[in-house]
């Protein structure tokens, strides 16, 4: 059985139209990431939660937020989705920071018209 | 900031023969090295991982080994088959998020 899902899987949108993925897990993992990955390249950490502590990278743009209403749910929201910004968007948990084995969802791929 | 160099980009071989794929850090303090495998339209999954007290580890034909001295660590397949044909990435970190290396296609050839 998943156990990090990501809804939807695929996701269209138009440019500069919200969108947001979600990502809900079944391990009752302490962090949780989102990354977005672009074709042939590494996943690229947008931002993690560690408990309700959100960390935002450095280089993130303002364009990606994120929430975490509780333990098991986290979403991704776009608020202006630009070309650039077509990619698949994976979420992942682990029990805790650092040495923890990460968890990873299959992912959205998200499209923009 | 950690920094991961992943080798060879590409990789073919044929099935049965061995596959190695090399990774090197830049931070010291790096003590956790896991492995990703990627398929085609999935999301990176976990194959085996190793923490810094030590130097070698096997799960049947997959085996990681660590050489903190020279702060590199491989991958070593044996036996590939065509189902191990994808992306695989190496990562390390020092208790902080996870830092990928660029990936390497590994192509199994019937």
């Amino acid at each position: 059985d998943a156990m990090v899902i990501q809804n939807p899987r695929y996701q269209v949108t138009q440019f500069g139209k919200p969108v947001t993925l979600s990502c809900s897990q079944t391990l009752n993992h302490n962090v949780m990431y989102w990354y977005q990955q672009k074709s042939s390249q590494a996943p690229k950490l947008l931002f993690h939660y560690y408990d309700k502590d959100f960390n935002n990278e450095a280089d993130t743009p303002d364009n990606f937020q994120s929430r975490r209403p509780n333990t098991s749910f986290c979403f991704l929201d776009i608020r202006s989705p630009g070309l650039g910004d077509a990619a698949m968007y994976l979420c992942a948990t682990s029990r805790d920071k650092g040495r923890w084995p990460q968890h990873f969802g299959d992912g959205t791929r998200l499209s923009i018209l | 900031g950690e920094n991961v160099e992943q080798h060879p980009s590409t990789l073919s071989v044929q099935e049965g023969d061995s596959a190695v794929i090399k990774c090197t850090y830049s931070d010291s303090a790096s003590n956790y090295f896991p492995w990703y495998k990627q398929e085609l339209g999935k999301g990176p999954q976990l194959i085996i991982d190793i923490r810094s007290n030590v130097g070698e580890k096997k799960d049947q034909r997959i085996a990681v080994t660590l050489n903190k001295t020279a702060k590199h660590f491989s991958l070593h397949i044996t036996e590939t088959q065509p189902e191990d044909s994808a992306v695989y990435f190496c990562a390390a970190t020092a208790n902080t998020p996870l830092v990928f290396g660029k990936g390497t296609r590994l192509s199994v050839i019937a």
